[in-house]
C-alpha cells in the first residue's frame, strides 16, 4: 500500500513569515512529486512539482526534495492571508509521458494569521 | 487559459439511481482521471484513461463504476447504483504527456 503521509496541522504561522510542510512517502519508486493548494470545497490547485533531489524556487514557493530519506517539503516565504489552505502533497511512480497516478496525503491545513 | 470544465457542480440523488458525471478536459490533453474525495478526507485515485480504453483502476473503482470518451470533448463517470458511501467529492483531471495533472472544480454528489 502506497502511503503518503502529511502533519495535518493546523499550522499557523504569523503573516510575513516563513511556512515550512513536510511530507514522506513510503513507495522508493515513486518519481514525482507534486504540491498542490485546496481551498475549501475547491478542487486542488497546482503549485510546484519537483522531479530531482534538491531545491526547486517559484517566487514565494520552495519545493525540497530529498529521495533517499524519502521526503519532500514546501517553503513558503512571506506568508499572505491567502495563502491559508489546506496542501497537499502528491507522488506519482513515474515521470514523464504516461498515466500515472498520484496519491495523495490527507493535507496541511494551514493559517496564516494577520 | 484552458480549464478542465466538470458538470454539474452539484447532484443529489437516492440511493439504488444511476449518475453521470461529465467532464471536459483540456482539449489538446491525453491522460484523464478521476477522483474522488470523501469530506474531511484525501483525494483518491478512481481510474486513468487514455487512447480510449483504461490505464489503471483503483479497488474503489468497481463493476459500479465506468468510464467513456463518447466524443472528442467529453469524458464521463458513471456510476450505476448508487450507495450512501459513494456521496463525495469527485474530480476529473487531465494532463498533455509529461506535464502534470490539471483538476476541474469537481461535482459534490450527495445520495440519500
Amino acid at each position: 500500500q502506497k502511503e503518503v503521509e502529511q502533519n495535518s496541522g493546523p499550522l499557523s504561522v504569523p503573516e510575513g513569515a516563513i511556512a515550512s510542510l513536510n511530507c514522506t512517502y513510503s513507495d522508493r519508486g515513486s518519481q514525482s512529486f507534486f504540491w498542490y493548494r485546496q481551498y475549501s470545497g475547491k478542487s486542488p490547485e497546482l503549485i510546484m512539482s519537483i522531479y530531482s533531489n534538491g531545491d526547486k524556487e517559484d517566487g514565494r514557493f520552495t519545493a525540497q526534495l530529498n529521495k533517499a530519506s524519502q521526503y519532500v517539503s514546501l517553503l513558503i516565504r512571506d506568508s499572505q492571508p491567502s495563502d491559508s489552505a489546506t496542501y497537499l502533497c502528491a507522488v506519482a511512480p513515474g515521470s514523464g509521458a504516461g498515466s500515472y497516478q498520484l496519491t495523495f496525503g490527507k493535507g496541511t491545513k494551514l493559517s496564516v494569521i494577520p | 487559459e484552458p480549464e478542465v470544465t466538470q458538470t454539474p457542480s452539484h447532484q443529489v440523488t437516492q440511493m439504488g439511481q444511476e449518475v453521470i458525471l461529465r467532464c471536459v478536459p483540456i482539449s489538446n490533453h491525453l491522460y484523464f482521471y478521476w477522483y474522488r474525495q470523501i469530506l474531511g478526507q484525501k483525494v483518491e485515485f478512481l481510474v486513468s484513461f487514455y487512447n480510449n480504453e483504461i490505464s489503471e483502476k483503483s479497488e474503489i473503482f468497481d463493476d459500479q463504476f465506468s468510464v467513456e470518451r463518447p466524443d472528442g470533448s467529453n469524458f464521463t463517470l458513471k456510476i450505476r447504483s448508487t450507495k450512501l458511501e459513494d456521496s463525495a467529492m469527485y474530480f476529473c483531471a487531465s494532463k498533455l504527456s509529461q506535464e502534470t495533472q490539471y483538476f476541474g472544480p469537481g461535482t459534490r454528489l450527495l445520495v440519500l
